[in-house]
């Protein structure tokens, strides 16, 4: 039971450096989510996808694309890394955009911008 | 400006308490209210939730008090033991707005031997 899977665990980039945090579920979910995690603030939501071929953004979408090509895959992507993104991002999926239904989140990656 | 509003920030709590956390809510429209826990280094975990036409749920030493005409909603951990020490995180969703989760700030547990 792999469930969400997030790579890597630890990031370290310099400024305007890009990388793309990895998302995976095996639980064949439709709804995917990015978020992130600072003190304080508690989860913010970033972009969200209700399917293959279909995202939007969320709370704080600036600074990151995303795309799903597949139902298992929600890569977040950071173009060009800031100080500001500095934080701890989590992977979340759930079956179905419906009310109610269970957020499964990743084991989180944890990302410093110097 | 955070939607969701938690308190306290921080607790802790001796072996034996009840550990209260409270949220309060603009929105009038949220209609569902999740708590979710996490363990350092884990990713939170859906703990118990409540709908707004009930007052109080209740799965073992966890409870949620739900208070629709203050707009606000608690969490009680009764008997709390160390294995309960972790972050707790209220949130709050509503069908208009697509059902996205609106998180607390988060209180940190800890409960004391």
């Amino acid at each position: 039971n792999a469930g969400v899977t997030q790579t890597p665990k630890f990031q370290v980039l310099k400024t305007g450096q890009s990388m793309t945090l990895q998302c995976a579920q095996d639980m064949n979910h439709e709804y995917m989510s990015w978020y992130r995690q600072d003190p304080g603030m508690g989860l913010r939501l970033i972009h969200y996808s209700v399917g293959a071929g279909i995202t939007d953004q969320g709370e704080v979408p600036n600074g990151y694309n995303v795309s799903r090509s597949t139902t298992e895959d929600f890569p977040l992507r950071l173009l060009s890394a800031a100080p500001s993104q500095t934080s701890v991002y989590f992977c979340a999926s759930r079956r179905g955009p419906g009310n109610g239904e269970k957020l499964f989140f990743g084991s989180g990656t944890q990302l410093s911008v110097l | 400006q955070q939607q969701v509003k938690q308190s306290p920030q921080s607790l802790i709590v001796q072996k034996g308490g009840i550990s209260i956390i409270n949220c309060a809510y603009e929105n009038t429209a949220f209609d569902y209210f999740p708590w979710y826990q996490q363990f350092p280094g884990k990713g939170p975990a859906l703990l118990i939730a409540i709908r707004p036409d009930v007052s109080e749920k209740k799965e073992g030493r966890f409870t949620i008090s739900f208070n629709k005409s203050a707009k606000q909603f608690s969490l009680h951990i009764m008997d709390s033991q160390p294995g309960d020490s972790a972050t707790y995180f209220c949130a709050a969703s509503t069908k208009a707005a697509g059902n996205k989760l609106t998180f607390g700030g988060g209180t940190r547990v800890l409960v004391k031997p």
